[in-house]
C-alpha cells in the first residue's frame, strides 16, 4: 500500500520569505496529489492538487511540483503572510497503508508553517 | 452550493455511551470518506462509503464502530460504548471522485 511521508514537521519563517514543504510517496501507481490547509479547530481545505501527468501547477502565491521519477512532491508558498500559518497535509491517491483494492487518499503527517511578521 | 457539513460540532459523552456523528456531503457527491485526527497527528482513513454500501472499512476498528450512507439523509458514524481513548477529531469528506472536501468535524471528548 502507499505510504507518504513529509517533511519538515515544523517550519518558521520570517513574512515575505518562501516556504516549501516535501512529501515522498511508495506507490508509482499513484496519481493524484492534493495539498491542504488546516486552521485550528476546523478542517482541512483543499488548496492545490497536480495530477501525475503534470509536473508542475500553479496558482497564485502556491505551486506544487511533481517528481514521479523519485516520487516526490513538493508545496511552495512565496510571499509568505500570516495567515498562512497553519497545518499542511500532502496526501496521495494510491492503495493505501492498510492494503485492499480501493485507491484512497493517504495523508502525510502534517507540517506546522509560522510565518513570523 | 454548500460545502460538508458535520454536526454536532462537539460532543461530550461518557465512558459506555454511544456517540453517533453525522455528515451531509457536498450536493451531488456520492462518495463520503470518515477519518479521525488526533491532536497533533496526521489524518487517519477509517471507511469509506457510497449510497447504501461501505466500499473499505478497512481503517475502521471491527468492534464498537460502524457507519452507514443510506439512500436518504445523511452519513452516519456510531461508536458504541466509547471509551476515552475514542476522544478526537473526526472529520468526514465528500467527493464526486478523487478530490476529496471536508467538513468542519465533529470533536468528541468521551469523559
Amino acid at each position: 500500500g502507499e505510504n507518504v511521508e513529509q517533511h519538515p514537521s515544523t517550519l518558521s519563517v520570517q513574512e515575505g520569505d518562501s516556504a516549501v514543504i516535501k512529501c515522498t510517496y511508495s506507490d508509482s501507481a499513484s496519481n493524484y496529489f492534493p495539498w491542504y490547509k488546516q486552521e485550528l479547530g476546523k478542517g482541512p481545505q483543499l488548496i492545490i492538487d497536480i495530477r501525475s501527468n503534470v509536473g508542475e501547477k500553479k496558482d497564485q502565491r502556491i505551486a506544487v511540483t511533481l517528481n514521479k521519477t523519485a516520487k516526490h512532491f513538493s508545496l511552495h508558498i512565496t510571499e509568505t503572510q500570516p495567515e498562512d500559518s497553519a497545518v499542511y497535509f500532502c496526501a496521495a491517491w494510491g492503495e493505501g497503508d492498510s492494503g485492499g483494492s480501493n485507491y484512497k487518499l493517504t495523508f502525510g503527517k502534517g507540517t506546522l508553517l509560522t510565518v513570523n511578521p | 452550493n454548500a460545502g460538508v457539513m458535520q454536526n454536532p460540532r462537539h460532543l461530550v459523552r461518557r465512558r459506555g455511551q454511544e456517540a453517533r456523528l453525522r455528515c451531509s456531503p457536498m450536493k451531488g457527491h456520492s462518495h463520503v470518506y470518515w477519518y479521525r485526527q488526533l491532536p497533533e497527528e496526521g489524518l487517519k482513513f477509517m471507511v469509506y462509503l457510497q449510497k447504501e454500501n461501505i466500499i473499505d472499512e478497512s481503517g475502521m476498528p471491527k468492534e464498537r464502530f460502524s457507519a452507514e450512507f443510506p439512500k436518504e439523509g445523511p452519513s452516519i458514524l456510531r461508536i458504541q460504548q466509547v471509551v476515552r481513548g475514542d476522544s478526537a477529531a473526526y472529520f468526514c469528506a465528500s467527493s464526486p471522485y478523487n478530490e476529496q472536501f471536508f467538513g468542519p468535524g465533529t470533536r468528541l471528548t468521551v469523559l
